[in-house]
């Protein structure tokens, strides 16, 4: 039973490329929710995802950002156009439907480092 | 805003002692309060949790203390021990992140 998978488990762009981070949840999880991790900070939230479904984005940037999680396949974080700041640890967790906290799984994440 | 403050950042134990971790939150809508622990270059894994209808969750080594009037939870860990080094975060509602605590464990 694979946990949460996370790839590439680091990525490297240029000032300006595209960044694709991928999170297939644990079998059984509908719910994907992703965030990012700065150095010496905390995890701030930024999306939460069902099944072609956005249920919160409050926590994604206005401009460059998108997530999706289609019908098949895994969830996508996109970072379009990508700058020194976007550097950073970017985690996702997957949970079943239902209850709050049951099942709550974080992959190994995907770090990022643009040059 | 940090809608989850954490404290201390980093905190060091001789083995066999308690560490203490505190978190204070704002919003009294949150109802779930997980604390994680992450060890370098792996995800946070869950490690206890509590709703704020009980005052104190244990689980082996691992203690939440809840405080809902002074809106504060704490977790205690009892016989502290070096595979216990990681970092510590305590959240609410899975959304809102403490800013981590190092705990390092001194044999």
């Amino acid at each position: 039973n694979a946990g949460v998978m996370q790839n590439p488990r680091h990525l490297v762009r240029r000032r300006g490329q595209e960044a694709r981070l991928r999170c297939s949840p644990m079998k059984g999880h509908s719910h994907v929710y992703w965030y990012r991790q700065l150095p010496e900070e905390g995890l701030k939230f930024m999306v939460y995802l069902q099944k072609e479904n956005i249920i919160d984005e409050s926590g994604m940037p206005k401009e460059r950002f998108s997530a999706e999680f289609p019908k098949e396949g895994p969830s996508i974080l996109r970072i379009q156009q990508v700058v020194r700041g976007d550097s950073a640890a970017y985690f996702c967790a997957s949970s079943p439907a239902g209850e709050e906290g049951l099942g709550y799984t974080f992959g190994s994440g995907t770090r990022l480092t643009v040059v | 805003q940090q809608q989850v403050k954490q404290s201390p950042q980093s905190l060091i134990v001789q083995k066999g002692g308690i560490s203490i971790i505190n978190c204070a939150y704002e919003n009294t809508a949150f109802d779930y309060f997980p604390w994680y622990q992450q060890f370098p270059g792996k995800g946070p894994a869950l490690l206890i949790a509590i709703r704020p209808d009980v005052s104190e969750k244990k689980e082996g080594r691992f203690t939440i203390s809840f405080n809902k009037s002074a809106k504060q939870f704490s977790l205690h860990i009892m016989d502290s021990q070096p595979g216990d080094s990681a970092t510590y975060f305590c959240a609410a509602n899975q959304f809102y992140f403490g800013t981590g605590t190092s705990l390092t464990v001194i044999p």
